[in-house]
């Protein structure tokens, strides 16, 4: 069965830190994506990669940065963590173009 | 600009009912893929049914089934028999087939089952 993993499922974390969210999966998917959840704003794509050390700007890639040097892992990089990034973050995957995307749990970033 | 419509935030229906929640699109292009998704409280998304701008019938899969209407631009979703572990989100999301694996997602309609 599908599984997308991500490490944490609850984080919080100052201003100004530096914060990794790692999502890994085991589906040998070459597509990843990182989308932001907010209530009543839907999900919003921040980044996804088509392949290893690829990768494209979603929607809202401001003050996020990605890091895929392995097919299995994509890592979501809050270079300077802001208030305004407290949010539910989701990763997840995909096979092929139509087909669906799994995800991860989620995790959810507070940010004080 | 392409974008899903939701247009109810919540909903509230009697277990072993049916309940039908809407989801209006807005694309262009001539060739998309339309998905539904559930989120429990657990915050999981679980992929539910899939309907193909080309596909002739409409997708059904075990208790739910998707009502497209393409002219109209509506792809609304059927919960058949309604289950109390059927509460959850629901969301509408589209990927249009212009080059891009971008979907757009609608912003979900809350659905509660009473006993």
């Amino acid at each position: 069965d599908v599984k997308v993993t991500q490490s944490s499922r609850y984080l919080v974390k100052r201003t100004g830190e530096k914060v990794f969210l790692e999502c890994v999966q085991d589906m040998d998917h070459e597509n990843m994506f990182w989308y932001r959840q907010d209530p009543g704003l839907g999900l919003r794509l921040i980044y996804f990669s088509y392949d290893v050390k690829m990768k494209e700007k979603g929607d809202i890639p401001e003050g996020y940065s990605v890091s895929r040097e392995k097919k299995e892992r994509f890592s979501l990089i809050l270079e300077s963590a802001s208030t305004n990034q407290t949010s539910m973050y989701l990763c997840a995957s995909m096979e092929g173009y139509n087909s669906p995307l799994h995800f991860g749990n989620g995790t959810r970033l507070t940010v004080t | 600009a392409q974008k899903i419509t939701q247009t109810q935030p919540g909903m509230f229906v009697q277990e072993k009912e049916a309940v039908t929640l809407d989801c209006t699109y807005d694309t262009s292009d001539p060739s998309y893929g339309l998905f539904w998704y559930k989120q429990p409280s657990s915050g999981e998304m679980i992929f539910l049914i899939y309907q193909g701008s080309y596909d002739q019938q409409n997708a059904t899969e075990g208790r739910y089934s998707l009502n497209f209407q393409k002219a109209r631009k509506s792809a609304n979703l059927v919960i058949s028999a309604s289950q109390l572990g059927d509460s959850a989100m629901y969301f509408c999301a589209m990927r249009p087939t212009s080059g891009t694996y971008k979907y757009i997602f609608g912003t979900g309609t809350r659905l509660k089952v009473l006993a």
